[in-house]
C-alpha cells in the first residue's frame, strides 16, 4: 500500500523555466510534509517541509504548496537551473505515526540549459 | 563529524555470505531509519528507532534482515544469508524526535554477486 504517490517517473524543463513536481498522498494522519532532492552516489538532502497548518512555504527559488483537501501537494523551481538535475522525493509524516517519514517513489528532474 | 556517517561505501560480497552495514548517526539524534534503494526504485523503508521506543521493523523483507542500535547511538544493518536481490543502497538517516526533518549519510552499495 503506497501511501505516498510521485506518478510522474520524469520530468524535462528548459532553464529559466518554472519545475512543478507533483506528490499525493493517502493517509490524512499525515501532518508534515518534505521534499528531498538526490543526485547520483549522493544520500538524499532535505530541501524544504511544510506542516499541515499550513498551504504553502517558500525558501528562495522553492516553494512548497499544500492542499489538504485534495491530498496533494506539490514543489514548484523558478526559475529552474542546471543544477537542479536530480531525483526529487516527497516524504509524508503522521505524530500518530512516531513521525516515520514515509517516501514517494521520485521523479527524476532534467532541466536543459 | 557533523553527518551521518555509513561504512563501508562500498561493499561486494558472494551469494549466502552476512554483511554487516554500518551507521552513525549525528551526535545527540535520537531517530534512526533505515531505507534501501534498488535500481531504479524509490526510498523502500526497512526500520526506524526512536529514542527508547521498540523499534517499527515493519519495512524488514524478510528474517534476513535484522538492525540493533546500541546506546541510542550507532545501528548495524546485518543481512544473513544475502541473496542477489538484496543488492541495492542501504541508506541511514538520523533526526532529532522533535524535527522530522531527517539527515542522510552517503549509503552503502552493497552488491551480492
Amino acid at each position: 500500500d503506497q501511501q505516498v504517490k510521485q506518478n510522474s517517473p520524469s520530468l524535462s524543463v528548459q532553464e529559466g523555466r518554472i519545475s512543478i513536481l507533483n506528490c499525493d498522498y493517502t493517509n490524512s494522519m499525515f501532518d508534515y510534509f518534505l521534499w528531498y532532492k538526490k543526485y547520483p552516489a549522493e544520500g538524499p538532502t532535505f530541501l524544504i517541509s511544510i506542516s499541515s497548518i499550513k498551504d504553502k512555504n517558500e525558501d528562495g527559488r522553492f516553494t512548497v504548496f499544500l492542499n489538504k483537501s485534495a491530498k496533494h501537494l506539490s514543489l514548484h523551481i523558478v526559475p529552474s537551473q542546471p543544477g537542479d538535475s536530480a531525483v526529487y522525493f516527497c516524504a509524508a509524516s503522521a505524530r500518530e505515526y512516531g513521525n516515520k517519514l514515509v517516501f514517494g517513489a521520485g521523479t527524476i528532474l532534467r532541466v536543459k540549459s | 563529524g557533523a553527518g551521518v556517517s555509513q561504512s563501508p561505501s562500498n561493499k561486494v560480497t558472494e551469494k549466502g555470505k552476512d554483511v554487516e552495514l554500518r551507521c552513525d548517526p549525528i551526535s545527540g539524534h535520537t531517530a534512526l531509519y533505515w531505507y534501501r534503494q534498488s535500481l531504479g526504485q524509490g526510498l523502500e523503508f526497512l526500520i526506524y528507532f526512536q529514542g527508547n521506543s521498540a523499534p517499527d521493523k515493519s519495512g524488514l523483507p524478510s528474517d534476513r534482515f535484522s538492525a540493533e542500535r546500541t546506546g541510542g547511538s550507532v545501528s548495524t544493518l546485518t543481512i544473513q544469508r544475502t541473496q542477489q536481490e538484496d543488492s541495492a543502497v542501504y541508506l541511514c538517516a538520523s533526526s532529532l524526535v522533535s524535527d522530522t526533518e531527517a539527515f542522510f549519510g552517503q549509503g552503502t552499495r552493497l552488491t551480492v554477486v
